[in-house]
């Protein structure tokens, strides 16, 4: 089983929400992430987490939250987020230290209203 | 220096004709470095990946040519097919010190296959 899966498929929300985005995977990975991406433009990373400690964060505006809870489960918490905001959401998981190959969900598509 | 820059920005080949897709990157502390293939509406998926110890990797219909002492490398996909129009992003990997992967991505190729 090679899957990433990401809850919602979609989400709608206003500037003063908060909200959450839920990525699982069931492949033993120990290396999860976080990437977000515009349209026609490729996915740019921003958070790398790696035996459930968070490894990097690529200068992320704290309106954006992660948290891995155990190693299958990886969120992402949005509060007050801005219009400039509104993306597709990837997560992707990985072994770790032994292998780069990273299997990414299907993504959340965030709208900010 | 943690660029990576891809051509062309898109491409339209012929049925059963060859797709060339290229990358440069300028830091090498990268040591692995994947192709992944994105249909419109969902997540990029990994098609084929390489190590720079390696010149050349074959997988299919797929190939990568890599040069290290240029930083560069291609994508060749052979006997190209509809169903391969999709969005190609080459990539370029580095093992964190404290775990995981950080991966730069190419700009990407629109590639368009003609019937």
């Amino acid at each position: 089983d090679t899957e990433v899966t990401q809850t919602p498929k979609h989400l709608v929300m206003g500037m003063t929400n908060k909200k959450s985005l839920k990525c699982e995977q069931h492949m033993g990975h120990r290396a999860m992430y976080w990437y977000k991406q515009k349209a026609k433009k490729p996915p740019e990373l921003m958070f790398v987490y790696s035996y459930e400690k968070l490894s990097i964060n690529e200068s992320v505006p704290s309106r954006f939250s992660p948290e891995c809870p155990n190693s299958s489960l990886l969120n992402l918490h949005l509060h007050a987020l801005q219009p400039e905001d509104s993306a597709l959401y990837l997560c992707a998981s990985s072994q770790g230290y032994r292998s780069g190959e990273q299997y990414f969900g299907p993504g959340t598509r965030l709208t900010v209203t | 220096q943690q660029q990576v820059k891809q051509s062309p920005q898109s491409l339209i080949v012929q049925k059963g004709g060859i797709s060339i897709i290229n990358c440069a990157y300028e830091n090498t502390a990268f040591d692995y470095f994947p192709w992944y293939q994105q249909f419109p509406g969902k997540g990029p998926a990994l098609l084929i990946a390489i190590r720079p110890d390696v010149s050349e990797k074959k997988e299919g219909r797929f190939t990568i040519s890599f040069n290290k002492s240029a930083k560069q490398f291609s994508l060749h996909i052979m006997d190209s097919q509809p169903g391969d129009s999709a969005t190609y992003f080459c990539a370029a990997s580095m093992l964190l010190r404290t775990g995981g992967f950080k991966t730069i991505f190419g700009a990407g190729t629109r590639l368009f296959v003609k019937a």
